[in-house]
């Protein structure tokens, strides 16, 4: 079946960096826009970013240019999503999800990973 | 790019209908028809419910329902049940550098 799978949880300090993998399986991995989307504790969903996964294109929220970096190996089928220089804000639960549209975005995520922990604490 | 405007919680008693509205502005909601709608389950991966305003994905019940009307996009949900408990989010593409944007959530209670 159609599925992504997320590496686990991790713990950095700030300042630190993270690399999130997210493993596609079910699917032609290079058909479809991979969308990043954040959940901190007590709050709402925040997007990220995308990568076409053919391409490699990118297109991210203002508010992370700079510091995060989305790439993806399609030998494997993955994606993943670094974000560099760590504070105790970016603490939050990070999910992959595939749109649903073939090769276009259109902001409809219909298949989404389990979601990894990252806990950023000195 | 501010969030879209959500209200903070809804409820009703099962068997009711009950609607989230989402509102933007004429440079997101109001300008595109790119607007979707999760169903999030604490500990749970979102669910996507409604796509570019007012389709329903494959599996999902024809309870759930969306439109638009000017900046402001609305789930409507029919016939409550108890499993429709959940996290409520809206999206919409901004067109802006941040192409995609959430509302702040809503919170479902099914009384």
């Amino acid at each position: 079946q159609v599925q992504l799978v997320q590496s686990g949880a991790e713990v950095k300090k700030p300042g630190a960096s993270v690399k999130v993998s997210c493993k596609a399986s079910g699917y032609t991995f290079t058909d479809y826009y991979m969308h990043w989307v954040r959940q901190a504790p007590g709050q709402g969903l925040e997007w990220m970013g995308w990568i076409n996964a053919d391409s490699g294109g990118t297109n991210y929220a203002q508010k992370f240019q700079g510091r995060v970096t989305m790439t993806r190996d399609t030998s494997i089928s993955t994606a993943y999503m670094e974000l560099s220089r760590l504070r105790s804000d970016d603490t939050a639960v990070y999910y992959c999800a595939r749109d649903r549209e073939y090769s276009r975005s259109t902001g409809a995520l219909d298949i989404w990973g389990q979601g990894t922990v990252v806990t950023v604490s000195s | 790019q501010s969030a879209l405007t959500q209200p903070a919680s809804v409820s009703g008693s099962p068997g009711q209908s009950i609607t989230i509205s989402c509102t933007g502005t004429s440079s997101d909601v109001g300008r595109f028809n790119y607007v979707s709608w999760y169903q999030h389950h604490p500990g749970k991966a979102p669910k996507l419910m409604i796509y570019e305003v007012n389709n329903r994905p494959s599996g999902v019940s024809n309870r759930f329902s969306g439109s638009k009307s000017g900046n402001t996009a609305s789930l409507t949900i029919s016939g409550l049940q108890a499993e429709d408990e959940a996290d409520y989010y809206c999206n919409s593409y901004t067109g802006s550098s941040t192409s995609w944007v959430f509302g702040g959530g809503t919170k479902l209670t099914v009384l």
